[in-house]
C-alpha cells in the first residue's frame, strides 16, 4: 500500500540555519503530498502542499517540491526561527491521507 | 468560529474500562476522520464518517473499538475493554466535504487530540 518515510529526529538547528527534512513516498498513482506542523499542545495545521509533479508548495518561508523521478517531496526553508520548534509530517493522499512518523525539529536560540 | 474541540484531553483508564472519545467538528463540517498516534510512529487512519454513517472503517482495529457521528451532537470513538496497547493520541479531523483532487485536503481541520492512558 502507499507510504511514507521521513527521516528521523530530532532535529537540532541553531537559529538561522538551512532546514532540510526528507520525505519519501511509495504510491499508485499520483497522490496530493502534504506537510502539516504539529506545535506543542495543539492539532495539526497544513504547513504547505503540491496536487502534482513539479509543483513547489511554500508557506511562512517552508518549501517543498513535488518529485516524481526521485519519489520525493523535501522540506526546506534557508532560515530557521525558535518559533519553528514542532513536529512535522509529511503525508500523501487524496481521500484519507497517510501520514509519516514526524520529524521533531528544535530550533536553538 | 470554534476549531475542532475534542474532549478530553486526558484520559486515563485501568485495563478492562471503556474509553469514550469525543470530537465536535467544526461548524458546519459534516465529514469526521479519527486518527491514532502510537508513541515514535506517525498518525494511522481509523475512520472516516459522515453524518450517520460510516464511510470508511479499513483502519479500525476488528474488535472492541466503534464510532459513530450521530445527526446531533460529536462523533465519538469508543474502546471497550481497554488494554495496555490502546495508549495513544486519538486525533480527530474535520471538513466541509470530503477530500478529493479537486477539493483538497487544505480543508483538514485537525483538533489538539485525546491522550489516553490506561494503566
Amino acid at each position: 500500500g502507499d507510504s511514507v518515510t521521513q527521516m528521523e529526529g530530532p532535529v537540532t538547528l541553531s537559529e538561522e540555519a538551512f532546514l532540510t527534512i526528507n520525505c519519501t513516498y511509495t504510491a499508485t498513482g499520483y497522490p496530493s503530498l502534504f506537510w502539516y506542523v504539529q506545535y506543542p499542545g495543539e492539532g495539526l495545521q497544513l504547513l504547505l502542499k503540491a496536487t502534482k509533479a513539479d509543483d513547489k508548495g511554500s508557506n511562512k518561508g517552508f518549501e517543498a517540491t513535488y518529485r516524481k523521478e526521485t519519489t520525493s517531496f523535501h522540506l526546506e526553508k534557508g532560515s530557521v526561527q525558535v518559533s519553528d520548534s514542532a513536529v512535522y509530517f509529511c503525508a500523501l493522499g487524496d481521500d484519507k491521507i497517510i501520514f509519516g512518523k514526524g520529524t521533531r525539529l528544535h530550533i536553538l536560540p | 468560529n470554534a476549531g475542532v474541540m475534542q474532549n478530553p484531553r486526558h484520559l486515563v483508564r485501568r485495563r478492562g474500562q471503556e474509553a469514550r472519545l469525543r470530537c465536535s467538528p467544526m461548524k458546519g463540517h459534516s465529514h469526521v476522520y479519527w486518527y491514532r498516534q502510537l508513541p515514535e510512529e506517525g498518525l494511522k487512519f481509523m475512520v472516516y464518517l459522515q453524518k450517520e454513517n460510516i464511510i470508511d472503517e479499513s483502519g479500525m482495529p476488528k474488535e472492541r473499538f466503534s464510532a459513530e457521528f450521530p445527526k446531533e451532537g460529536p462523533s465519538i470513538l469508543r474502546i471497550q475493554q481497554v488494554v495496555r496497547g490502546d495508549s495513544a493520541a486519538y486525533f480527530c479531523a474535520s471538513s466541509l466535504n470530503s477530500g478529493t483532487v479537486s477539493s483538497p485536503n487544505e480543508k483538514l481541520f485537525f483538533g489538539s487530540g485525546t491522550q489516553l492512558s490506561v494503566l
